[in-house]
């Protein structure tokens, strides 16, 4: 495996339904992100990971619960979400600071219901 | 007034055809300009990465950054179907980590 890899692919979830993402990285990054992409919208940044700490969340509902174990893994713990909700969520690494450019995984398709 | 605009396209043009995608922004603080290209189903993925002003030239992209105009450029030469995609400008005045993206530009060249 090389790269970023996200899983699911594809996702569809009910309003009470509890489901979580996941990404590993094997580019010895130790930076880790999680964005949000919605049609016709930029992408948007929800939250940071540098050496498994969260250095920044975006104003994200608390419906997302995002978790890193270490620099090579992350998720994002998805429970009562809302339509509005679906997107393609996309995970990234890099270096740390400034660092270096970003590298996305395919993303997740998710469906709220 | 959105940070980075971007037109959403689709820009279609015929295989051999230059082409040139643009975004314009509002944060004079801006000085790191990326291209990310994305096909569908897929994440984006780096082009181009520019510090500050002036041009970047990489096989048939050229990227440019116009700092007094608040205007950043990526243009193709000898376009191909393969370049087919979603182009999405990035710009940060802080790094990697903190990048504003544009909505992206869907571009379609045809045989």
């Amino acid at each position: 495996e090389t790269g970023v890899t996200q899983t699911p692919r594809h996702l569809v979830m009910g309003m009470t339904n509890k489901k979580s993402l996941k990404c590993e990285q094997h580019l010895g990054h130790n930076a880790m992100y999680w964005y949000k992409q919605s049609a016709k919208k930029p992408l948007e940044l929800m939250f940071v990971y540098n050496f498994k700490e969260q250095t920044e969340n975006n104003s994200v509902p608390s419906r997302f619960s995002p978790e890193c174990p270490n620099s090579s893994h992350l998720f994002l713990h998805l429970h009562t979400l809302q339509p509005e909700d679906s997107a393609l969520y996309l995970c990234a690494s890099s270096q740390e600071g400034i660092g270096g450019p970003l590298f996305f995984g395919s993303g997740t398709q998710l469906s709220v219901l | 007034q959105k940070e980075v605009e971007q037109d959403p396209g689709p820009l279609s043009v015929p295989e051999g055809a230059i082409v040139s995608l643009n975004c314009t922004y509002s944060n004079s603080a801006f000085q790191y300009f990326m291209w990310y290209r994305q096909y569908s189903r897929k994440g984006p993925e780096l082009l181009m990465y520019t510090y500050s002003s002036g041009n970047k030239e990489d096989g048939r992209f050229t990227a440019q950054v116009d700092k007094s105009s608040k205007y950043i450029s990526l243009f193709i030469r000898d376009s191909q179907p393969s370049d087919s995609a979603t182009y999405l400008c990035a710009m940060s005045d802080t790094g990697f980590q903190k990048l504003v993206f544009g909505t992206g530009t869907r571009l379609l060249v045809s045989p």
